[in-house]
């Protein structure tokens, strides 16, 4: 049972490039969210999907894109990325009520 | 719209004292509050959580916070830091209807002196 996994954990990429990062959980939930962790900023919401084939926009959402075709995974993409989406990255699922479980997270930089 | 503030960027205890870590927010109902931690590296872990009911609440790791309503505070505290507290702390809310999602404070790092 590994819980939620990030693919890649560290990524760079040059200006303009695409990528997309893997989000996996095994729980079984339905919830899941893409934050995005600066420095003296914590965690901004990017996406979030309440179920298969549903997504919604967060707080942060330009220059993103997501993918929710299973139960199992969320995808988050940037089809060309920019200094400024150089940040961390964390995916969640919502574990019960109101409780999140955060994945390992995605280190990205953008040079 | 909800937030959270955390006044404290950074705070230094020696290993043995008590801590107290801040955290103000703003909601407009009742909130469901979280406190997680995050070491170098590494993802968050939740340390504790209050829904409703006693306002005391414990957690993991020795931790403990208080919810007071009039205060509008969530502060975490702990009687006696080890040296592996060090890490960053974050206070969080969350929304009790609709997407559910967390709305963080901006962090404390705890370094803690031997």
């Amino acid at each position: 049972n590994a819980g939620v996994t990030q693919t890649p954990k560290f990524q760079v990429l040059k200006t303009g490039q695409s990528m997309t990062l893997q989000c996996a959980q095994d729980m079984n939930h339905n919830s899941m969210y893409w934050y995005r962790q600066d420095p003296g900023m914590g965690l901004r919401l990017i996406y979030y999907s309440a179920s298969e084939g549903t997504t919604d926009k967060g707080e942060v959402p330009n220059g993103y894109n997501v993918s929710r075709l299973n139960k199992r995974e969320f995808s988050l993409r940037l089809e060309s990325a920019a200094p400024s989406q150089t940040s961390v990255y964390f995916c969640a699922t919502l574990l019960d009520i109101y409780e999140q479980y955060f994945g390992p997270g995605t280190r990205l930089t953008v040079t | 719209a909800q937030s959270v503030t955390q006044p404290d960027i950074h705070i230094t205890v020696s290993e043995g004292a008590s801590l107290e870590l801040r955290c103000n927010y703003s909601y407009g109902a009742t909130p469901y509050l979280f406190w997680y931690v995050q070491s170098p590296g590494q993802g968050l872990q939740l340390l504790l959580k209050y829904f409703s009911g006693d306002t005391l609440v414990q957690g993991i790791k020795g931790f403990e916070a208080e919810f007071k309503r009039s205060q509008s505070s969530f502060n975490l505290r702990k009687p006696s830091v080890h040296w592996s507290d060090a890490a960053e702390y974050f206070c969080a809310v969350g929304a009790q209807t609709g997407r559910r999602a967390l709305t963080f404070g901006s962090g404390t790092r705890l370094q803690v002196q031997p």
